[in-house]
């Protein structure tokens, strides 16, 4: 059974840096279909998708949005991707999903979520 | 990139069917077959309903389908049931490799 069980989420102060992280189970993490996906929900709004990770991290695409200020990596043998969140603004909060990648960005499995909360 | 637009909200009685619609443009949804759909209900994760237009993920209710014509894609849920009542958001890959979604429509069961 595919799961993704996302962590790392928390309350900072705008400006500030987090990392959120997804750990992986029920498939084989590296294999080179599995791009990873993080995607976003800010409270009571819709889905924002923010960036993408292939499976040997030779690919990577980001949001506008966040583009220059997050940065995705994973590690393999760890089976774990990551999203670095840098300069953190009141809209970056939101309920951060990690889900794996289909193709062409389609996310086929999701994780339960983790909240980040930007306030001062 | 702007989010597809999906009507607010759709509703329908129990065993009717009802259509959603996600519009976007010729740089995304007219532009590939990566459009999926997805299926929300309150504090839950999103699940994939429907992928590469038209394909159902194995255990998905054949009530659920797809379609495409031009920069339109469309989610029918036919024979209408409780359980159906959820947020369903569209999403498609862009020709900046992006995805974008759309902002999501409300279904109720009347």
């Amino acid at each position: 059974e595919v799961q993704l069980v996302e962590s790392g989420g928390g309350l900072v102060q705008p400006g500030e840096s987090l990392t959120v992280s997804c750990a992986a189970s029920g498939f084989l993490f590296s294999n080179t279909y599995y791009g990873m996906n993080w995607v976003r929900q800010a409270p009571g709004k819709g889905l924002e998708w923010v960036s993408y990770i292939y499976a040997d991290s030779s690919t990577i695409y980001y949001a506008d949005s966040v583009r220059g200020r997050f940065t995705i990596s994973r590690d393999n043998a760890r089976n774990s991707v990551y999203l670095h969140m840098n300069s953190l603004r009141d809209e970056d909060t939101a309920v951060y999903y990690c889900a794996r990648d289909r193709r062409g960005l389609q996310m086929e499995y999701w994780g339960l979520g983790t909240l980040v909360t930007v306030s001062s | 990139q702007s989010a597809l637009t999906q009507p607010a909200s759709v509703s329908g009685s129990p065993g009717q069917s009802i259509t959603i619609s996600c519009t976007g443009t010729s740089s995304d949804v007219g532009a590939y077959d990566y459009v999926s759909w997805y299926q929300q209900h309150p504090g839950q994760a999103p699940k994939v309903m429907i992928y590469d237009v038209t394909n159902r993920p194995s255990g998905v209710s054949n009530r659920f389908s797809g379609s495409k014509s031009g920069n339109t894609a469309s989610l029918t849920i036919s024979g209408l049931q409780a359980e159906d009542e959820a947020d369903y958001y569209c999403s498609s890959f862009t020709v900046s490799n992006t995805a974008v979604f759309g902002g999501g429509t409300k279904v109720t069961v009347l």
